[in-house]
């Protein structure tokens, strides 16, 4: 079946420092794949997407790009601020018979931002 | 406009106890979806509704849940015979067809003592 896995946290980085979370897939088809966080004490977020094949997400600064060739879909950030501390999961979503996206989730990345 | 909520935001029982955890989607979403988030883990799938109907049931652990959305938009999870094992935060998303973006509520924390 289908399944996610993200590097394991927490990630502690000082701010305006770079920052990549690493995630691969195993799917059977075509994924859509996507980033959500969840900031403290809130609901997961979508942050970014990309439906094919070197598509490129973005959002807020951050960008992942669909590699199928690796079945990867890392998260990147060039220089990450306080706010950006968050949990963040990599997920993808396959069609399933009748047409409705099952998403599949990573277990989550908890990344810490100190001034 | 208004997002995904879920009432109650947290729920305490005791074991044995039916709880019932509830969902607005956003409204005109006919997609409704929830999903079970265990401490340190990532989302699971519970149960997919396409409007009134649930089209695939097959992330629910057993038959103590069950789950109904008579009207097409509300939907309401149920937990009979709590166990401590079903304490989780419980998670409700929408999106506007099955095709698109799944947009998520707050949760209800559960915890089952």
């Amino acid at each position: 079946g289908d399944s996610v896995t993200q590097m394991e946290g927490p990630v502690t980085l000082s701010e305006e420092a770079c920052l990549t979370i690493n995630c691969t897939y195993t799917a059977t088809g075509y994924p859509s794949l996507f980033w959500y966080v969840q900031y403290p004490g809130e609901g997961l977020q979508l942050l970014l997407k990309a439906t094919k094949a070197d598509d490129k997400g973005s959002n807020k600064g951050f960008e992942a790009t669909y590699r199928k060739e690796t079945t990867s879909f890392h998260l990147e950030k060039g220089s990450v601020q306080v706010s950006d501390s968050a949990v963040y999961f990599c997920a993808l979503s396959e069609g399933r018979s009748g047409g409705y996206q099952k998403v599949t989730f990573g277990t989550g990345t908890k990344l810490q931002v100190i001034p | 406009g208004a997002g995904v909520s879920q009432t109650p935001s947290n729920k305490v029982t005791e074991k044995g106890k039916y709880v019932e955890l509830r969902c607005d989607p956003i409204s005109g979403h006919t997609a409704l979806y929830w999903y079970r988030q265990s401490l340190g883990q990532g989302p699971e799938f519970l149960i997919y509704f396409q409007g009134t109907g649930a089209a695939d049931d097959s992330g629910l652990p057993n038959d103590r849940f069950f789950a109904v959305r008579p009207e097409g938009s509300v939907s309401t999870l149920k937990i009979q015979r709590t166990e401590r094992g079903d304490s989780a935060v419980y998670l409700c998303a929408s999106s506007a067809s099955p095709q698109e973006t799944q947009y998520f509520g707050p949760g209800t924390r559960l915890l089952v003592l």
